[in-house]
């Protein structure tokens, strides 16, 4: 079936920029997503990508797509501290109404 | 200008004793889900609603039940809480299923 992995944890220093990695199985998925959760609340969408493309950057954030490798990345320019939060990223399955999300990244900043 | 609104935001009840956990939306999206999710862990999709048919997941225990009797409420009955449905409960929509999710803030169950 589909699975989404993710590294658990990654630590940056503020100003760095910050890259979490994804790995997915559904090579037919049609949308991919990545989630932000900050501690006690629901996810908000940060940014998608559809599978014909190979990236897409929208302000600090960069989204890069490897669809050869089902490989999938999320890129945060200059990292502050309000950026520390769990990064979820998730694919949904082509034609159906399921999204699957990985186990999610937790994302520390230091000062 | 809460598009996904879940209700109680924090909600403690007793080992079997049922519970209701509400959602409601303001965004008129066909879709509306339930998830489950555990300290740490993805979150678990348990249903789904496309209008008004039902989808439960195959893995989704009995013990879960789900009514949504118009567009914009949508309410999760657990009906013999135990130990193991400790969680946060997370609703949310989308207009057809395909595009982006929206999630409410979510109600962290409690059972003593």
């Amino acid at each position: 079936g589909e699975d989404v992995e993710q590294s658990l944890f990654l630590s940056v220093r503020e100003g760095d920029s910050s890259v979490i990695n994804c790995t997915y199985t559904d090579s037919s998925s049609t949308y991919l997503y990545w989630y932000k959760q900050e501690p006690g609340a629901g996810l908000q969408l940060l940014t998608y990508i559809f599978s014909n493309m190979d990236m897409k950057q929208d302000q600090r954030l960069t989204v890069l797509l490897n669809k050869k490798d089902k490989h999938l990345s999320l890129r945060i320019a200059d990292t502050q501290t309000g950026d520390s939060a769990i990064y979820f990223c998730a694919e949904t399955e082509t034609g159906g109404f399921k999204t699957i999300f990985g186990a999610g990244t937790r994302l520390f900043v230091k000062a | 200008d809460a598009m996904v609104i879940q209700n109680p935001r924090y909600q403690v009840t007793q080992f079997g004793k049922p519970v209701t956990l509400s959602c409601s939306q303001t965004l008129n999206h066909n879709v509306m889900y339930w998830y489950q999710q555990k300290s740490s862990q993805a979150p678990k999709l348990l249903f789904h609603y496309y209008d008004k048919d039902f989808n439960n997941e195959a893995d989704t225990p009995d013990n879960f039940q789900s009514r949504r009797p118009n567009t914009s409420f949508c309410f999760l009955d657990i009906r013999s809480p135990g130990l193991g449905d400790a969680a946060m409960y997370l609703c949310a929509t989308s207009r057809d299923g395909r595009e982006e999710q929206f999630f409410g803030p979510g109600t962290r169950l409690t059972v003593l």
